[in-house]
């Protein structure tokens, strides 16, 4: 168990609909990070946060958007959702956001869109 | 082309062989090199972790990155069918605004067998 939690496990939704997948980084972690994982294009990075500021982008969705709360819990939001968005959405977390920290994995939430 | 390619396998050996795993890149401004370990519904979790070129062992394994090929690798000695999981590589800039971001290889499946 990396300390890291996310919720749902599993969401299953229309295209069209909008969803929030939720996560809680370790205890004492400041940064928390959102991958997406899908058979075709692997595990991609799509955005960090620190501290509840936004440290780095990838290639992030202009449909998707992600905060960090002062409680260092974090949330991503997916609209307009397309069949191409099912995949597996990991949140990571570490203690201090730089190159070289271990980021913790979370166990992932598995979104299906019909 | 992408940044990171990894041969997506599946690799199926033996119980006690020897087990090579292998990615390229193309970004030549990547410092961190990282092997993670992903279990079937599990989140990835770190192995082992190398700045720059040159050898790092720990127990069976050994990480070797070769920088000026642009090439790293994984050894596993002695191989047990609880190594049967999906191994990533990833890797991290030195420089710029990336900062935590990691990007992936597309992973190889390993399995195990006794």
């Amino acid at each position: 168990d990396s300390g890291v939690t996310q919720t749902p496990k599993h969401l299953i939704t229309a295209t069209g609909q909008r969803v929030t997948l939720r996560c809680s980084p370790r205890s004492g972690d400041l940064s928390v990070y959102w991958y997406q994982q899908s058979l075709d294009q692997g595990l991609q990075f799509l955005i960090q946060y620190y501290n509840g500021e936004e440290r780095a982008k990838g290639n992030i969705l202009e449909r998707f958007s992600a905060q960090q709360f002062p409680d260092l819990h974090s949330e991503l939001n997916l609209s307009s959702l397309e069949l191409g968005d099912s995949a597996l959405y990991f949140c990571a977390s570490s203690v201090a956001g730089g190159r070289v920290e271990t980021q913790y994995f979370g166990p992932g939430t598995r979104l299906l869109v019909l | 082309q992408k940044e990171v390619e990894q041969d997506p396998g599946p690799l199926s050996v033996p119980e006690g062989a020897i087990v090579s795993l292998n990615c390229t890149y193309s970004n030549s401004a990547f410092q961190y090199f990282m092997w993670y370990r992903q279990y079937s519904r599990k989140g990835p979790e770190l192995l082992m972790y190398t700045y720059s070129s040159g050898n790092k062992e720990d127990g069976r394994f050994t990480a070797q990155v070769d920088k000026s090929s642009k090439y790293i690798s994984l050894f596993i000695r002695d191989s047990q069918p609880s190594d049967s999981a999906t191994y990533l590589c990833a890797m991290s800039d030195a420089g710029g605004t990336s900062y935590g971001k990691l990007t992936f290889g597309q992973g190889t499946i390993l399995t195990v067998h006794p």
